[in-house]
């Protein structure tokens, strides 16, 4: 059964660093064409995807937010951590994380994490 | 970036009408397409994955069209669980795109 869980600071303040973890079971991320990515979703807005890394470690942000964001794996301990610098109360909403199965590109994020939310205010 | 956009925004409709939802890309996506439903303060849940392929235990009332740039979720019968947020998302190349959502009401 392949499940994954958020885990990070529910509270933060303007400026600080976000890190926040995503521990999985359930498959291994050192499977070429696998991936986890992050997504996140502001109070009553739309999804944002911001991020994935794959099973060869390639790693791909999203433009607008690209020079924040910081994504890495560790296959021993079956994490990924994604870091976003300086945060702003913009930033404030609910993280997911997700599984996409080999190849990522075809399969679509088929397994989500529960969400994590996080405030940004000081 | 692929711009991804959904229409209707929203819509009303009444248990066992049959819903379509459009997505359009940009630029041609080829079949790169998966759909999602949200239901409020839970995960997404992919239900349709390469424009047309329906995710193992998703309910067959769903069906997935298009190819290139349009795109359409279908719900041939609504079922009141199905009174949701739905996202259309591009995995055709990175950054991975979602649309905008569609919020399916109760009349």
């Amino acid at each position: 059964q392949v499940t994954l869980r958020e885990s990070g600071p529910a509270l933060v303040k303007p400026t600080q660093t976000l890190t926040l973890t995503c521990s999985f079971s359930g498959f291994s991320l050192d499977t070429s064409g696998m991936c986890v990515s992050w997504i996140r979703q502001p109070p009553g807005k739309a999804l944002e995807w911001l991020s994935l890394i794959d099973g060869d470690d390639d790693k791909y942000y999203t433009t607008s937010l690209k020079t924040r964001l910081t994504i890495s794996k560790d296959t021993s301990k079956n994490q990924v951590v994604l870091t976003m610098t300086n945060m702003d109360p913009v930033d404030t909403g609910t993280y997911y994380c997700a599984r996409s199965r080999t190849p990522y590109y075809y399969y679509g994020m088929d397994v989500w994490g529960q969400g994590t939310t996080v405030t940004v205010s000081s | 970036d692929i711009q991804m956009t959904q229409s209707p925004s929203s819509l009303s409709a009444s248990v066992g009408d049959r819903v379509s939802i459009a997505c359009r890309a940009s630029q041609s996506i080829t079949a790169y397409l998966n759909w999602y439903k949200q239901k409020p303060g839970k995960a997404p849940e992919l239900l349709i994955y390469f424009a047309s392929s329906l995710q193992s235990g998703v309910p067959s009332r769903f069906s997935g069209s298009g190819s290139g740039r349009d795109f359409t979720l279908t719900i041939s019968s609504l079922q009141p669980e199905d009174f949701a947020t739905y996202y259309c998302q591009q995995t055709f190349s990175t950054p991975w795109t979602f649309g905008q959502g569609t919020k399916v009401e109760m009349k």
